[in-house]
């Protein structure tokens, strides 16, 4: 139990252009998902918090505009980097976390390249 | 806000050997500590956590210690085994669900068996 997936796995896109990253839970509910981006040979950043049916909470220095999330239902978030450029590019995990634990359980990752 | 400190950044060791891994943290507040296992390109993986109301916590050949007074806890893998090679991360939360609880990693460490 307790898989979350993550599509897609990798993509490339051009620089301007916006990329939706969906992820899920698949055999649980998740009242709240974190978004997070991993740069090579580094640590997981939290980006932002979602909790289903409301807003978002971004991390200091996270752009909202930039990084839209939707978490529409208790199984599905999603991260939208809109206008995309190089520097975006980056491992994109996110995770997700049933209610009253604290056990996050990570998707697979997206890794996203932006020429 | 907290602040998780985690040490060595690298650890070679011989396969046979145990390996330590030593992480701090700063909010005294905290009270789950979650230990991730990283294979290059792959989703991290919860290998092994502990409560604050648990000063010690052993499955096989992991285990992880827990210091209240000092603010650490520490990762120990006995009879280490090539595939044990990958980087490790702590973690540190805050309560239960909510806006508590979100996971502040440490910067990992990346461990490497010998055969």
């Amino acid at each position: 139990g307790a898989v979350v997936s993550q599509h897609p796995s990798w993509v490339i896109c051009k620089s301007g252009t916006s990329v939706k990253i969906e992820c899920r839970s698949l055999d649980f509910q998740a009242t709240t998902m974190f978004w997070y981006r991993q740069f090579p040979k580094q640590s997981l950043m939290l980006m932002a918090t979602s909790n289903e049916g409301s807003k978002a909470t971004y991390e200091q220095g996270v752009e909202k505009d930039k990084f839209l999330i939707n978490h529409a239902s208790l199984t599905l978030s999603t991260l939208t980097v809109t206008s995309a450029h190089p520097e975006d590019s980056s491992f994109y995990i996110c995770s997700a976390r049933p209610q009253d634990y604290n056990e996050q359980f990570f998707g697979p990752g997206t890794r996203l390249t932006v020429l | 806000g907290e602040n998780v400190e985690q040490h060595p950044s690298t650890l070679s060791v011989q396969e046979g050997d145990s390996a330590v891994i030593k992480c701090t943290y700063s909010d005294s507040a905290s009270n789950y500590f979650p230990w991730y296992k990283q294979e290059l390109g792959k989703r991290p993986q919860l290998i092994i956590d502990i409560r604050s109301n648990v000063g010690e916590k052993k499955d096989q050949r992991i285990a992880v210690t827990l210091n209240k007074t000092a603010k650490h806890f520490s990762l120990h893998i006995t009879e280490t085994q090539p595939e044990d090679s990958a980087v490790y991360f702590c973690a540190a939360s805050i309560g239960y669900g909510g806006s508590q609880g979100n996971l502040i990693f440490g910067k990992g460490t990346k461990l490497s068996v010998k055969p």
